[in-house]
């Protein structure tokens, strides 16, 4: 299997729920981000870990809890999420090649989330 | 001012004309630049990257002006199958790498 994949592709969840979204990619990259695209919004990131390390929290609110347990997994924790977050999360990996260069994002298919 | 702006559109255009598309970016220190299309309820996926000397593709071509931190991307004979939004992306230096910034996307219809 090749490529950056999701899971679950669509989520209905209660605002007392717990859940998680999942990412692994399969590309040999060492950096992974989460993205939130809202509708008629532009992209939005939230976290970006660079070599299993967070270096970037975008002001997300503390009802998202990324994880990075590898280099090929990442995870998104939900809890006591509002309406407003409903949206399509994605995910994608890179490699940074040092010297002021990296390879492109490559994203995965994306969670479709709605928040009841 | 937004880290990257791009004209949200939407161009409609004939089949066969030819289309460009602008964006800048507020950061001198962001290093690598790309071009990428979305279809509607689809992932982003990458079009091309961007480079000051200009790079072409088939019939899109993409420019680079540092100086005016200025992004372009201009498609020739535009197909149907064109239709897209279409996303400038800029990345901007982080600890550890880089964090990519998308622009909010231009929409493209192309007609028969």
């Amino acid at each position: 299997e090749t490529g950056v994949t999701q899971t679950p592709r669509h989520l209905v969840m209660g605002m007392t729920n717990k859940k998680s979204l999942k990412c692994e990619q399969h590309l040999g990259h060492n950096a992974m981000y989460w993205y939130k695209q809202s509708a008629k919004k532009p992209l939005e990131l939230m976290f970006v870990y660079s070599l299993e390390e967070r270096v970037e929290n975008n002001s997300v609110p503390s009802r998202f809890s990324p994880e990075c347990p590898n280099s090929s997994h990442l995870f998104l924790h939900l809890h006591t999420l509002q309406p407003e977050d409903s949206a399509l999360y994605l995910c994608a990996s890179s490699r940074f090649l040092g010297q002021g260069s990296s390879i492109p994002l490559h994203f995965g298919n994306g969670t479709r989330l709605t928040v009841t | 001012r937004k880290e990257v702006e791009q004209d949200p559109g939407p161009f409609n255009v004939p089949e066969g004309a030819t289309v460009a598309f602008n964006c800048t970016y507020s950061n001198s220190a962001s290093q690598s630049f790309f071009w990428y299309r979305q279809d509607c309820r689809k992932e982003p996926k990458l079009l091309m990257s961007v480079y000051s000397s200009g790079n072409e593709d088939g019939r899109f071509t993409a420019q680079l002006n540092r100086a005016s931190q200025y992004i372009s991307l201009l498609i020739r004979d535009s197909k149907l199958s064109d239709s897209a939004t279409y996303l400038c992306v800029v990345n901007d230096p982080l600890k550890g790498g880089f964090k990519t910034i998308f622009g909010a996307g231009t929409r493209l219809f192309v007609k028969a």
